[in-house]
């Protein structure tokens, strides 16, 4: 079975640039989470949909972040424009949701910088 | 609000022994609770979770104990590997109208050739 799957994997841009990852989640998965883990610290949630609908977005910072999932599948994650606080790795991760299942399957990560 | 957090943030172990990571947590409306294991330059994995419900848990040379009492949980991995270093964070987890994840801090093992 295909893992979650994220690009690019590294990008360095300078502070007010933009820059989107994008993430594939496990075929089937109704849920797909974009976390920020920043160096040392556990995944802090930023957006979590359920198929393309949002469930959860309190601690996305909505004046320079956006994520969309079409139809359902593919997520992107947007941050414009970035700032010196915003270094960190971008988590994408799905899970099959409701009673079906709560165990959450992450990608390997989004390497961000920002200087 | 929700509080996931360890008591330590390092934790050196020496081969063959056993470990003990510890998680304190805050919010009694939990429904389970998992423990992820997260090795350098890669996503958290999952190891094992455990319902509310439940004060004992076994997988594969991992046992996770849930004492609600005192709102603590811990993961015993017997006969550490050098394999089984990385940081292991623990997670609490609630159910409804949606899945809510909330992770901790994490703890770093160092497992001692």
């Amino acid at each position: 079975e295909a893992g979650v799957a994220q690009s690019p994997r590294y990008k360095i841009i300078e502070k007010r640039q933009s820059v989107a990852f994008w993430c594939n989640p496990i075929s089937g998965h109704a849920t797909l989470y974009w976390y920020q883990q920043i160096l040392g610290q556990g995944p802090k949630l930023l957006i979590q949909f359920q198929n393309n609908g949002v469930v959860d977005d309190s601690q996305l910072p909505k004046d320079r972040f956006s994520a969309e999932r079409l139809k359902g599948v593919d997520s992107t994650l947007k941050i414009q424009p970035a700032k010196l606080e915003d270094s960190a790795v971008y988590l994408c991760a799905s899970s099959q949701g409701g009673a079906a299942g709560h165990t959450i399957y992450f990608g390997e990560g989004s390497w961000l910088t920002v200087v | 609000g929700e509080n996931v957090g360890l008591h330590l943030p390092t934790l050196s172990v020496q081969e063959g022994d056993n470990s003990i990571i510890n998680c304190a947590y805050s919010n009694s409306a939990s429904d389970y609770f998992i423990w992820y294991k997260q090795e350098s330059g890669k996503g958290p994995q999952f190891i094992i979770d455990i319902r509310s419900n439940m004060d004992k848990r076994q997988g594969q040379r991992v046992t996770v104990l849930l004492n609600k009492t005192v709102k603590h949980l811990s993961l015993q991995i017997a006969a550490t590997q050098p394999g089984d270093s990385a940081v292991y964070f623990c997670a609490e987890g609630r159910s409804g109208g949606y899945q809510k994840v909330t992770f901790g801090t994490g703890t770093k093992l160092q497992v001692i050739p």
